[in-house]
């Protein structure tokens, strides 16, 4: 079956670190970008960072860089997020999608696989 | 703020039509193309339109998605219920070499 599914999430207190895990099964992980996007409590979707299919590019969004920090093992099917200086406003479920090739040159991919994401909560 | 600009609710009744808007500028929806997802409460989100106007397999003709200039649309008609749920339109931004979501529009099917 083709399926992601994230791991690692919890409670840690503001300012600490937290590591998320993303595992990929049934299709071939090292053909496909990937992306980490979030989603605060009630509110809607964020997305946080992107690795192109080797891990040589990555992008990050305003919020998280210098904090944030992706990678992934293609020989072991996995996508990571590094969290440090965890903020309250970090708090929400974290996805793990994965990112379609666009179907044409002048279009960009699509988020066509999600896990079920992975509650973290930054409280005191 | 997103960068990505939607209306926070829609609402119809059953078998009527409804259209979201997104709006964006130059560096986003006037330069990419769109997507558009689906989620419905307490779960993941799902790709409903990519690339504009496409709908991935198991998406409804029901569901069209059209874009003109920076802007963008997801129309649905004949709705349901089974509709009801949460709208966000993304794509990326070359200026801020992001993905960028809209805010989303919660659809509710009177």
């Amino acid at each position: 079956e083709v399926q992601i599914m994230e791991s690692g999430g919890g409670l840690v207190q503001p300012g600490g670190s937290l590591r998320l895990s993303c595992a990929a099964s049934g299709f071939t992980f090292s053909s496909y970008e990937m992306n980490w996007v979030r989603q605060g409590p009630g509110t809607g979707l964020e997305w946080i960072s992107n690795i192109n299919k080797d891990g040589s590019l990555i992008f990050y969004a305003a919020s998280v860089k210098g904090r944030f920090s992706i990678s992934r093992d293609n020989a072991d099917n996995s996508l990571y997020l590094q969290m440090n200086s965890l903020r309250v406003e970090d708090t929400g479920i974290y996805y793990c999608a994965r990112e379609s090739p666009p179907v044409m040159v002048t279009a960009v991919g699509a988020f066509d696989l999600w896990g079920q994401g992975t509650m973290v909560t930054v409280s005191s | 703020q997103s960068v990505l600009t939607q209306p926070p609710s829609a609402s119809g009744t059953p078998g009527q039509r409804v259209t979201i808007s997104c709006s964006g500028s130059t560096s986003n929806i006037g330069s990419n193309t769109v997507n558009w997802y689906q989620q419905l409460p307490g779960t993941a989100p799902k790709v409903f339109i990519y690339t504009n106007n496409q709908r991935p397999s198991g998406v409804p003709d029901r569901f069209f998605g059209a874009k003109s200039g920076t802007s963008a649309s997801l129309t649905i008609s004949g709705l349901q219920s089974e509709d009801e749920a949460d709208y966000y339109c993304a794509t990326w931004d070359d200026s801020l070499t992001a993905w960028v979501f809209g805010g989303g529009t919660k659809l509710t099917v009177l």
